[in-house]
């Protein structure tokens, strides 16, 4: 089946540690997204990606960090510098960023820290 | 509807009743949009779309109404089942290649 894999599924940080959430698509689309859901709200951006090895900031990249080595993959680090991590990230893909087609969400990880 | 703040708006509908879910967007040059679907501890899921050169387009037991003039989108939901009870948010796709700008979302709850 084609999709979108998160992993973990709940993910615990202490004080001052770096974790990485990783994202894997299997629909070879070009665009990936990573968007911070806080309890009762929507989907803010952190950062997208519309093709391998070039990554533009959303609006609340600051404590966070990603990568696009491979078009399958677009893990997220979450760093020390990110003082309020505790929340539900999602990611997402789409054939191209602003193309008219819809992006395509996996079903996330809940980060919180110890 | 739409709304800023911590907590979701919410709609309360009997089941078997048809839903209406509002949604206000932002910019007049967005030329297409979608409606997803969140349940708990999942992420959204695409529900149906339309772009700006139609003003209703109608799927199975939903129906998006868009009116340009004045920035909204509408989401119908005939014959609402307690399945249907989730987050929905509206997304417009702004233009110049960049991301879907989402909405703050409704949360619909139905009542068996």
């Amino acid at each position: 089946d084609g999709g979108i894999t998160q992993s973990p599924k709940y993910l615990f940080r202490k004080e001052g540690q770096n974790v990485t959430l990783s994202c894997e698509q299997n629909l070879n689309h070009d665009a990936m997204y990573w968007y911070r859901q806080d309890p009762g709200q929507g989907l803010r951006l952190i950062y997208y990606s519309q093709i391998v090895n070039d990554f533009q900031k959303g609006d609340i990249a600051e404590g966070y960090s990603v990568s696009r080595e491979k078009k399958e993959s677009f893990p997220l680090t979450v760093t020390s510098a990110q003082k309020n991590p505790t929340a539900f990230y999602l990611c997402a893909s789409s054939i191209l960023a602003g193309s008219n087609q819809p992006q395509h969400f996996g079903d996330g990880t809940r980060l919180s820290i110890l | 509807g739409e709304s800023v703040g911590l907590h979701l708006p919410t709609l309360s509908v009997q089941e078997g009743d048809n839903s209406i879910i509002n949604c206000a967007y932002s910019n007049s040059a967005s030329d297409y949009f979608i409606w997803y679907k969140q349940e708990s501890g999942k992420g959204p899921q695409f529900i149906i779309d339309i772009r700006s050169n139609m003003d209703k387009r109608q799927g199975q037991r939903v129906t998006v109404l868009l009116n340009k003039t004045v920035k909204h989108l509408s989401l119908q939901i005939a014959a609402t089942q307690p399945g249907d009870s989730a987050v929905y948010f509206c997304a417009e796709n702004p233009p110049r290649n960049t991301p879907l700008v989402f909405g703050k979302g409704t949360r619909l709850s139905v009542i068996a």
